[in-house]
Formats: structure tokens, sequence, C-alpha cells
């Protein structure tokens, strides 16, 4: 198995300019959730999807959606990239919701700069 | 929303110490989740411990659920225990979210 990967590793964008963050895992994983971290903040929930065609708002959704059609694939868009979106995103999965008692696995991540 | 309190925020040891980790939550959990970021970004989980103890080798942790905070006890510390250690917790009856704390930074020196 792969596991959990992210593309891509690294990414410079222009105030503005729009951009898709890939996830992807093998694990067949109901739950899947985008965070982004930022120094000495933590982790922040963005979005999170408990299976197919479902998705849900985190602590920090404004300026990003997502969507999730397939059970495999969990992609974060940036419509509109500000400078405040400037962090690095993780990507993680679980068999089922975070409630159940399940942990996560997380991507390598991917660190955007927008200038 | 549920508040995740770590510390300390950062901890320097010497190779071979002990160390304690805290986090304070304020609110009834069903998941609480130990996690270590080494030096290069990695996310690995260390634990799923919402109430009790468990061990897996240098390092346990303990879960007080009644008392809302969890332990994370790392003996004989190595160099390559150095890194960001976070908690994660969801609350009861809330919905599908993992709240992350701040972290404790950890370095050990040789």
């Amino acid at each position: 198995n792969a596991g959990v990967t992210q593309t891509p590793k690294f990414q410079v964008l222009k105030t503005g300019q729009s951009m898709t963050l890939q996830c992807a895992q093998d694990m067949n994983h109901e739950y899947m959730s985008w965070y982004r971290q930022d120094p000495g903040m933590g982790l922040r929930l963005i979005h999170y999807s408990v299976g197919a065609g479902i998705t849900d708002q985190g602590e920090v959704p404004n300026g990003y959606n997502v969507s999730r059609s397939t059970t495999e694939d969990f992609p974060l868009r940036l419509l509109s990239a500000a400078p405040s979106q400037t962090s690095v995103y993780f990507c993680a999965s679980s068999p089922a919701g975070v409630g159940r008692g399940d942990t996560q696995y997380f991507g390598p991540g991917t660190r955007l700069t927008v200038l | 929303g549920i508040q995740v309190e770590q510390s300390p925020p950062d901890l320097i040891l010497q190779e071979g110490a002990n160390s304690t980790l805290r986090c304070n939550f304020s609110d009834s959990v069903n998941n609480l989740q130990w996690f270590h970021q080494n030096p290069w970004g990695q996310l690995i989980n260390l634990f799923y411990i919402p109430s009790g103890t468990k061990q897996n080798g240098r390092l346990s942790a303990t879960t007080v659920a009644t008392e809302r905070y969890s332990l994370l006890y790392i003996s004989s510390s190595q160099t390559t225990d150095s890194g960001v250690y976070f908690c994660a917790v969801k609350s009861k009856g809330g919905s599908e979210k993992l709240v992350f704390g701040k972290g404790t930074k950890l370095t050990v020196n040789p």
C-alpha cells in the first residue's frame, strides 16, 4: 500500500491564482480530511469527508473547496489564493470516522507559498 | 468548541533522560490520539487512548478522562525522539472533527 499520497510536495502561487492540492489513499478508508499547519498553531481542520459524496467544514474552511466523488480521492481547491493561505497542508485518512477510535494516517504534506 | 492545551510548549533534554508531556482538554472526549511529527514533517500516530494506559516500548500514555487530561511519558530519550508531539481529541457528541493542541517541541541532545 502506498498509504496517503499528496501532490505536489511544493508549490508557489501568485495572489489570485487557483490550484488543486491532490490527496489519494489506497486503504479503502471512508474518512478523509485536510489540515493546515502554521507555525505555533498546531494543525487546524479545513474540511473533512465521512464518505464518497459527503463533505463538511472544519475550523478554517474559508477560501477552500472540497469534493469527494470517489472513496480514494479528496482534492482541496483554492479558488483565489491569498498570502494568508501560505502554509503546510496535510491530508489524512482513517477507516471510519474519528469518533470510532480509528487512528489517523497522514500524507507527507504540501508546502504552499502564496506571493 | 473543545479546547486543547499542551504543556510544556518546549522541552530540551539530554539523551537518556525521561520526560512527561501533558494534554488538557475542556470537554468529554471519545477519541484522543498522540502524534509525533519528526523534524522532516512526517506525522505518525503514537497512541489512540481516550481512557486508560498504554505502552509501546519506551513510550507510554495515560488518559484520565474524568479529569480531562492525558500524559505522554518518554523514557530513556534518544535523539530520534526529537520533534513535535501533538495531542488531538474529538468531543463526545460532537461532529467528526479532530481538534489538535499546539504541540510540545522536544529536542533531545546527544
